[in-house]
C-alpha cells in the first residue's frame, strides 16, 4: 500500500515554513525523502531509520514518529529553490525497493 | 562519471514495438532498482536487483516487461509488444549494498513515448 502525503500542494512566499506528511499503514524501517524538479531525477534529501538516526540535508529537518508510523519533513525559511514536488518513500518489512507517495508539490514564490 | 546515468534520456516508439532501456549504476553499488513514473504520478516499484541473488520482480506489471543485469553492473530493462500505457518516464536507482535503511541514488530517467 503507498504511503499517504499531505498536502497534495502548497504555495508559499519566500521565508515562509512548510510542514509535509507521510503516513504509512505498514510498520517501516525508514522514510526516505526526495525532491524532484520538473523534468530531473529525484534528489535525495533524508532519510529517517527505525530508532531514531536521521541522515541527510543541513537545512531540511523531518521527524519520523515510529508508533504511528509517520514521518513529517520541515522547510523553515522557504527558499525559490526549494520549489519542486516532494516524495516519501518508505522502506517496510516486505520488498528493500521503496514504495512511494503520490507526491507534494511545493512551490516558493518571490 | 560519479552518479547513475541511463540511455537513451528519450524514446520514442509505435506500439508493438519492443524497447530496451539501459541503466549504468555508480561504481562499486550492488544494488539496482528499476522505477515507473506515469504523468504527475509517484514512483513506482518495478524490479530489484542486489548482488548475485534472484531479482525481486513483484513489481512488473505483466509479463512483457523484463529485466537482466549482466555482471552485476548495468541493466538493460526489456519492454516487449509497447503499448500506449507504457508511456511513462523509467528511472533507475542505485546503492551501496542494498541493505536496509541504505539511501538509494537516481538517475535521470528515460522518457518514454508510445504512439
Amino acid at each position: 500500500q503507498q504511503p499517504v502525503q499531505s498536502p497534495q500542494a502548497v504555495i508559499l512566499r519566500e521565508g515562509e515554513d512548510a510542514v509535509i506528511n507521510c503516513s504509512s499503514s505498514k510498520a517501516l524501517y525508514s522514510v526516505h525523502w526526495y525532491r524532484q524538479k520538473h523534468g530531473e531525477a529525484p534528489v535525495f534529501l533524508m532519510i529517517l531509520l527505525k530508532g531514531g538516526e536521521q541522515k541527510g540535508h543541513d537545512k531540511i529537518s523531518a521527524s519520523f514518529n515510529e508508533k504511528k508510523q509517520q514521518s513529517s519533513l520541515y522547510l523553515t525559511a522557504s527558499q525559490l529553490s526549494y520549489s519542486g514536488t516532494y516524495f516519501c518513500g518508505t522502506e517496510d518489512t516486505g520488498r528493500r525497493a521503496l514504495t512511494f507517495g503520490s507526491g507534494t508539490r511545493l512551490q516558493v514564490q518571490p | 562519471g560519479a552518479g547513475v546515468s541511463q540511455s537513451p534520456s528519450n524514446k520514442v516508439t509505435e506500439k508493438g514495438k519492443d524497447v530496451e532501456l539501459r541503466c549504468d549504476p555508480i561504481s562499486g553499488h550492488t544494488a539496482l532498482y528499476w522505477y515507473r513514473q506515469s504523468l504527475g504520478q509517484g514512483l513506482e516499484f518495478l524490479i530489484y536487483f542486489q548482488g548475485n541473488s534472484a531479482p525481486d520482480k513483484s513489481g512488473l506489471p505483466s509479463d512483457r516487461f523484463s529485466a537482466e543485469r549482466t555482471g552485476g553492473s548495468v541493466s538493460t530493462l526489456t519492454i516487449q509488444r509497447t503499448q500506449q500505457e507504457d508511456s511513462a518516464v523509467y528511472l533507475c536507482a542505485s546503492s551501496h549494498t542494498g541493505t536496509r535503511q541504505e539511501t538509494q541514488y537516481f538517475g535521470p530517467g528515460t522518457r518514454l513515448l508510445v504512439l
